[in-house]
């Protein structure tokens, strides 16, 4: 259980066109997704959490116009990279919180996360 | 603020030979831990967490890890390691937000790669 899945794995796009990308609980409810970012070598860097039903809450220093989020679901979550420049190639994973047993859609302070097995995205 | 420190960058440790990875963090109460590893191009797995009771967990793949709070360090070991081991291994803590649906955060550390020597 608790698997979570990113479609596509890999794309590659053209520079100035805009790519999305897919984030799914496949057997579980999520009120709450996670976007990281990682680059070679590093470790993952949080830059927003997605709240189904509600705006988005970035991380400082992210840029809410170019990376798009959207949380339409309680099992699908998507990023949208706006206006792609080689410079946002890098390694891209979501994460989904399932919703607490007996805690309704609001959920507790809880901090199960199941991660994705992530989307490489190459700018050219 | 909650932070993560993973000293090591890289450890190389033959097959068979223990393990121990390091984590220190800073956080002013109570601190959610956790360790995920991550193979090559993959996204992260959870080897084990840390909430509260029994400050020594175990995991999957036959890791554990201890809780000490007086030197606020969560270090991951195993016995005897195996060629399949070799991954980046990532010290995360739970960083309590306050919000709508009081959404919680994971922060990582930088991670450690370890390699596996024949």
């Amino acid at each position: 259980g608790a698997v979570v899945s990113q479609h596509p794995s890999r794309v590659i796009c053209k520079s100035g066109t805009s790519v999305k990308i897919e984030c799914r609980s496949l057997d579980f409810q999520a009120t709450t997704m996670f976007w990281y970012r990682q680059f070679p070598k590093k470790s993952l860097m949080l830059m927003a959490t997605s709240n189904e039903g509600s705006k988005a809450t970035y991380e400082q220093g992210v840029e809410k116009d170019k990376f798009l989020i959207n949380h339409a679901s309680l099992t699908l979550s998507t990023l949208t990279v706006t206006s792609a420049h080689p410079e946002d190639s890098s390694f891209y994973i979501c994460s989904a919180r399932p919703v607490p047993p007996g805690q309704g859609r609001q959920g507790g302070r809880t901090y199960e996360q199941y991660f994705g097995p992530g989307t490489r995205l190459t700018v050219t | 603020a909650q932070s993560v420190t993973q000293p090591d960058i890289h450890i190389t440790v033959s097959e068979g030979a223990s393990l121990e990875l390091r984590c220190n963090y800073s956080y002013g109460a109570t601190p959610y831990l956790f360790w995920y590893v991550q193979s090559p191009g993959q996204g992260l797995q959870l080897l084990l967490k840390y909430f509260s009771g029994d400050t020594l967990v175990q995991g999957i793949k036959g890791f554990e890890a201890e809780f000490k709070r007086s030197q606020s360090s969560f270090n991951l070991r195993k016995p005897s390691v195996h060629w399949s081991d070799a991954a980046e291994y990532f010290c995360a803590v739970g960083a309590a937000t306050f919000g709508y649906s009081s959404a919680s955060k994971i922060i990582f550390g930088s991670g450690t790669r370890l390699s596996i020597r024949p």
